[in-house]
């Protein structure tokens, strides 16, 4: 299994500006994924975080608004950039690990004043 | 249309009953079935994955039809642990496509 941490566990944020999200994991993996989960809704794929590349962005998503960093097999930060009230939500970042088993942190929960 | 759906819920069942979840998904090229479980303000947990063959992990069984495209989920004596919401989950290209989720509130 995996053990994932995010930090902040939760933020309330102006509009107009920038939060960085960290997620770390305890154990090297090559998948790691950020995903968004609206009040009342499933859960969207944001990006997939890859290594040393540049993130692989779902329709929908851009990297201006969401700069992903993956600086490591165990690390990734997401942006969520000029906020608006429209990006509240909780965001989770997700690796893949053990026998094929998505694991996800405990979540970000934002609101957009 | 969306690519996986199910039923909203909420599913308010006794202690005890028996309870099914139903999960339709529109891509037949899909090549992996997964039911998770997220409890109220927490990340979402692997509960089982689904095979063709159906299978069972204590009370709780999981089906795959793929002909019909229909994923079911049935749990036996339901526990008011077992109130959470039930996430289907379908994987295609290696990704995975998540259901909105079915509420299910057990109640003694």
């Amino acid at each position: 299994s995996a053990v994932i941490s995010q930090k902040p566990s939760r933020d309330i944020c102006q509009r107009g500006t920038s939060l960085t999200i960290q997620c770390q994991v305890d154990s090297q993996v090559t998948m790691m994924f950020w995903y968004r989960q609206q009040p009342g809704q499933s859960l969207t794929l944001i990006a997939t975080a890859n290594q040393g590349s540049e993130a692989t962005y779902e329709s929908g998503f851009v990297i201006d608004k969401f700069p992903i960093s993956r600086p490591n097999l165990t690390f990734s930060t997401l942006t969520v950039s000029n906020m608006s009230p429209e990006d509240s939500s909780i965001y989770l970042c997700s690796v893949v690990a053990g026998f094929n088993e998505q694991f996800f942190g405990p979540g970000t929960r934002l609101t957009v004043l | 249309r969306k690519e996986v759906e199910q039923d909203p819920g909420p599913f308010n069942v006794p202690e005890g009953a028996t309870v099914a979840f139903n999960c339709t998904y529109s891509n037949s090229a899909s090549q992996s079935f997964f039911w998770y479980r997220q409890d109220c303000r927490k990340e979402p947990k692997l509960l089982m994955s689904v095979y063709s063959s159906g299978n069972e992990d204590g009370r709780f069984t999981a089906q795959l039809n793929r002909a019909s495209q229909y994923i079911s989920l049935l749990i036996r004596d339901s526990k008011l642990s077992d109130s959470a919401t039930y996430l289907c989950v379908v994987g295609i290209g290696g990704k995975l496509v998540f259901g909105a989720g079915t509420i299910l509130r057990v109640k003694s």
